[in-house]
C-alpha cells in the first residue's frame, strides 16, 4: 500500500464503548497527526507527533488519547464519548513538523458516529 | 485570534473560471496553503504560496498578498470533477496550520 491509510473507515459507538482508530503511513514521514473535522467547521489540529515525540496537544479532552509507537503508526485511542464527538476524524503525515514546505498528506478518515 | 475567512459555497458552469478567496489574520505567516476535498475523501495538495505573486500550476494558479493578508486560488476550464471543497490553511510563527472552512465548489454543467 501507498500513502496514508486509516481504519476503520466507518465507526458507531456507544458513549460507554472503548475503541481505537489506527493510522499507517507508506511515506518514510516524521511527523503526524490527528484532525478532527466536523460539518462546515474549519479542520481542528487535535494531537501531532514528531520523531514519535508529542510536540502539540490542542486541549484536546482526556477521552481521547493518542499513541505513536513509532513514526509509521499513529493510534487515537476513544472512550466515554459524547455525541458531539461524531465527526471525520482525519490522520496525515508530513515530512518534519518544521520544514519549511511541509505538505500534509492526508489519509480518507474515519467516520465515526457517537450514539 | 487567528482566523482564516472564506466563502461557505459557490456555483459556476462548467467550461468557465471561478476564483476562490481566502483572506487570513494570524500570528505570523510561514506560507499559505490550498487543498482540494472531494465528498467522503481525503484533502489533497493543490498549491503552496510563501512569497507575493501567482503562482500557475495547469488549470489551477494561486495568489498571495501578504501585505493584505490576501489570497485566492483560480480554477480554468472548469470539470465536472473539480466539484468538491477548497481548503485555504496558513502556517503561522509556530509552524501550525491554520485552516479555514472550506469552500464548497458546485459545478453546473
Amino acid at each position: 500500500e501507498t500513502g496514508v491509510t486509516q481504519t476503520p473507515r466507518h465507526l458507531v459507538m456507544g458513549m460507554t464503548n472503548k475503541k481505537s482508530l489506527k493510522c499507517e503511513q507508506h511515506l518514510g514521514h516524521n511527523a503526524m497527526y490527528w484532525y478532527k473535522q466536523s460539518a462546515k467547521k474549519p479542520l481542528e489540529l487535535m494531537f501531532v507527533y514528531n520523531f514519535k515525540e508529542q510536540t502539540e496537544n490542542n486541549s484536546v479532552p482526556s477521552r481521547f488519547s493518542p499513541e505513536c509507537p513509532n513514526s509509521s503508526h499513529l493510534f487515537l485511542h476513544l472512550h466515554t464519548l459524547q455525541p458531539e464527538d461524531s465527526a471525520l476524524y482525519l490522520c496525515a503525515s508530513s515530512q518534519d513538523e518544521a520544514s519549511p514546505y511541509n505538505e500534509q498528506f492526508f489519509g480518507p478518515g474515519t467516520r465515526l458516529t457517537v450514539l | 485570534g487567528q482566523n482564516i475567512d472564506q466563502p461557505t459555497e459557490m456555483t459556476a458552469t462548467e467550461g468557465a473560471i471561478v476564483q476562490i478567496n481566502c483572506t487570513y489574520q494570524t500570528s505570523g505567516f510561514n506560507g499559505l496553503f490550498w487543498y482540494q476535498q472531494h465528498a467522503g475523501e481525503a484533502p489533497t495538495f493543490l498549491s503552496y504560496n510563501v512569497l507575493d505573486g501567482l503562482e500557475e500550476k495547469g488549470r489551477f494558479s494561486s495568489f498571495l498578498s501578504r501585505s493584505k493578508g490576501y489570497s485566492y486560488l483560480l480554477l480554468k476550464e472548469l470539470q465536472m470533477k473539480d466539484s468538491a471543497s477548497y481548503l485555504c490553511a496558513v502556517r503561522d510563527s509556530n509552524y501550525q496550520l491554520i485552516w479555514g472552512a472550506g469552500t464548497k465548489l458546485i459545478i453546473k454543467p
